[in-house]
């Protein structure tokens, strides 16, 4: 069975400049969570889609950042414009709607010089 | 007071030894409690999950949960170097797939 994909795997851009993220979830998987991963840091979720629909966007800084998910497979998460502190590894990870046991990608590490 | 706590270590041990990772929480609604491996570079990689009270096995992991006291425990036997990682605990609440992470735990296992 295929994981969670995710690219790029890493990103360099300077403040200010945008940047977008993709994921394609394990197949079947309804829910698919993103995470941002600062260093030294567990993970903090950022948005929860279930199918389509969002489940749980209350720690999405919606000023600058922006996700979807079309056709209740693939998601991209968007940062626009980039700040320092936004400097962290954001990963992808879905389920199954029921118990919580998620199934994480490798992570994007986003550098903003 | 974050919801989960999480000694950040690091932790050196020589291989061989018993690890002993630990979380405490403070939401007395939390019911599902796992614990995920990372190692440099790549995603959590779910390790172990357990629902409500007692003890879970796995080869050389166990998990433990004491709701009592708001605790989780990994152990893992005859650590191995493959075993150097970061340990994350994670728990969630029922009806709920939100997962609430620790800071995780820098283990080393030194041959």
């Amino acid at each position: 069975e295929a994981g969670v994909a995710q690219s790029p795997r890493y990103k360099i851009i300077e403040k200010r400049q945008s940047v977008a993220f993709w994921c394609n979830p394990i197949s079947g998987h309804a829910t698919l969570y993103w995470y941002q991963q600062i260093l030294g840091q567990g993970p903090k979720l950022l948005i929860q889609f279930q199918n389509n629909g969002v489940v749980d966007d209350s720690q999405l800084p919606k000023d600058r950042f922006s996700a979807e998910r079309l056709k209740g497979v693939d998601s991209t998460l968007k940062i626009q414009p980039a700040k320092l502190e936004d400097s962290a590894v954001y990963l992808c990870a879905s389920s199954l709607v029921g118990p919580p046991r998620q199934f994480f990608g490798p992570g994007t590490r986003l550098t903003v010089l | 007071q974050k919801e989960v706590e999480q000694d950040p270590g690091p932790l050196s041990v020589p291989e061989g030894a018993i690890v002993s990772l630990n979380c405490t929480y403070s939401n007395s609604a939390f019911q599902y409690f796992m614990w995920y491996r990372q190692y440099s570079r790549k995603g959590p990689e779910l390790l172990m999950y357990t629902y409500s009270s007692g003890n879970k096995e796995d080869g050389r992991f166990t998990a433990q949960v004491d709701k009592s006291s708001k605790y989780i425990s990994l152990f893992i036997r005859d650590s191995q170097p493959s075993d150097s990682a970061t340990y994350l605990c994670a728990m969630s609440d029922f009806g709920n797939e939100k997962l609430t992470f620790g800071t995780g735990t820098r283990l080393t296992i030194i041959p």
